[in-house]
Parts: C-alpha cells; structure tokens; sequence
C-alpha cells in the first residue's frame, strides 16, 4: 500500500495568515493526488483533484501544487470558515489511502 | 442535487455481520461512469477506503477488509450495501458511502470521492 504522510498534524494560525500543509507520499504517485476538508461531524468534502485542480465551487484561497512524491496545500489568506481538518488521498493505486490528517486551529 | 444517505444499526455485537444501506438521491446508481463506494474513519482518526461497486456491479475491496466485506447493489431502490462480518470492537468507525468519480484531463483519469453522505456511527459491544 502506499503511505501518505502528512505535515504537521496540527497547526495554529490567525484569519488572514497565508498557510502551508505537506503531504509525502511512499513512491511516485504523480499527479495522482486529491485534497478534501472536513469540519467537526461532518463529511469530507473535496477540494483540489489532480494535485492542483480545483473542484468547482472552491475558493481560489485554496491551491495545491507538487507531484512525485511532494505535494502541498496552501490557504493564501485563512478565513474563519477554514478552520478545519485537511485529508490528502493518493489514486495512483488501489487501495486508496489517505493521510492521517492536518488539524488548523485558531490561534 | 446528488446525495447520499448511510443508514443501519448503530450497535453491532462482536462477532456478527455490521450491515449499512446507502441511499442515493438525485443520480442513478446504474448510470455509467461512477464507483459506489463505502469509507470509514475511526474515532478520532483517519479515513480507511473498504471498497466500492461500479455501476457494470464489479467489486474491490481494500485486501486488509476484502475477506470479511461484501458491498451489493439494489439498482430498483437506488441503493448500494455494505456488509462486514465477524467485526471486533476495531471497526467501531463513523461509516460513509461515497460517490467516486473520474475526472479526465485528455491525458489521464483522476478518481475523486466528490459527493458523500453524512456518516453513520457504528459501535462493536455487547
């Protein structure tokens, strides 16, 4: 299975801090790579596809960029509402895996 | 709009089968191009792909899982299942169905889970 592993587990930041999650995968995955966000109780909801593609209905505040191996998710300016968990998932390969998650917390 | 809702028992004994239903709304689930899909994540933890049913009603199932879960489909209720047998109190999860999709770019098909339900908490105890 390929490992995903991301950086930090936690993080506190200030609404309007520009902010920076990385996710390491355990071999190439190429651009096989998707980000979700998931709120207290609630569903994952997904955000970038294909490493940097944004879903439709997402905040241009949200982009992602590597491939290969690097990938990373970066909130140009945090706002309130994106105070929440952050799940990066290979689909490079079955089974599909996930990373133990990015918890952004107020500071 | 599409929506999913996991429904089923939210206490399961050791040892016996948990059993969940997903609801699909707003899409058939016999139309072409989608993988109905179940994912759990436990307390306090990540999120663990079990497996998924295309609409051609082919199965893959995570190899940790694939000896102790079925998913079937009910294409008349617009539903998909999930069945995982001999379940300890490691399975106790929140369980989510999920659409998975692909997304193509010309060159390559990028699966996603872009639609999923709300969650179902499952409990193994007696």
């Amino acid at each position: 299975d390929i490992q995903m592993t991301q950086s930090p587990s936690s993080l506190s930041a200030s609404v309007g801090d520009r902010v920076t999650i990385t996710c390491r995968a355990s071999q190439s995955i190429t651009y096989f790579l998707n980000w979700y966000q998931q709120k207290p109780g609630k569903a994952p909801k997904l955000l970038i596809y294909a490493a940097s593609t944004l879903q439709s209905g997402v905040p241009s505040r949200f982009s992602g960029s590597g491939s290969a191996t690097d990938f990373t998710l970066t909130i140009s300016s945090l706002q309130p509402e994106d105070f929440a968990t952050y799940y990066c998932q290979q689909s490079y390969s079955t089974p599909w895996t996930f990373g133990q998650g990015t918890k952004v917390e107020i500071k | 709009q599409v929506q999913l809702q996991a429904s089923g028992p939210g206490l399961v004994k050791p040892s016996q089968t948990l059993s969940l239903t997903c609801t699909v709304s707003g899409v058939s689930i016999s139309s072409g191009g989608y993988y109905w899909t179940w994912i759990r994540q436990h307390p306090g933890k990540g999120l663990e792909w079990i497996g998924y049913i295309s609409y051609s009603g082919s199965t893959y199932y995570n190899p940790s899982l694939e000896s102790r879960v079925t998913i079937s489909v009910d294409t008349s209720k617009n539903q998909f299942s999930l069945k995982l047998s001999s379940v300890t109190a490691a399975d106790t999860a929140v369980y989510y169905c999920a659409r998975a999709r692909n997304y193509y770019d010309g060159s390559y098909s990028y699966l996603t889970f872009d639609m999923w339900g709300q969650g179902t908490m499952v409990t193994v105890s007696s």
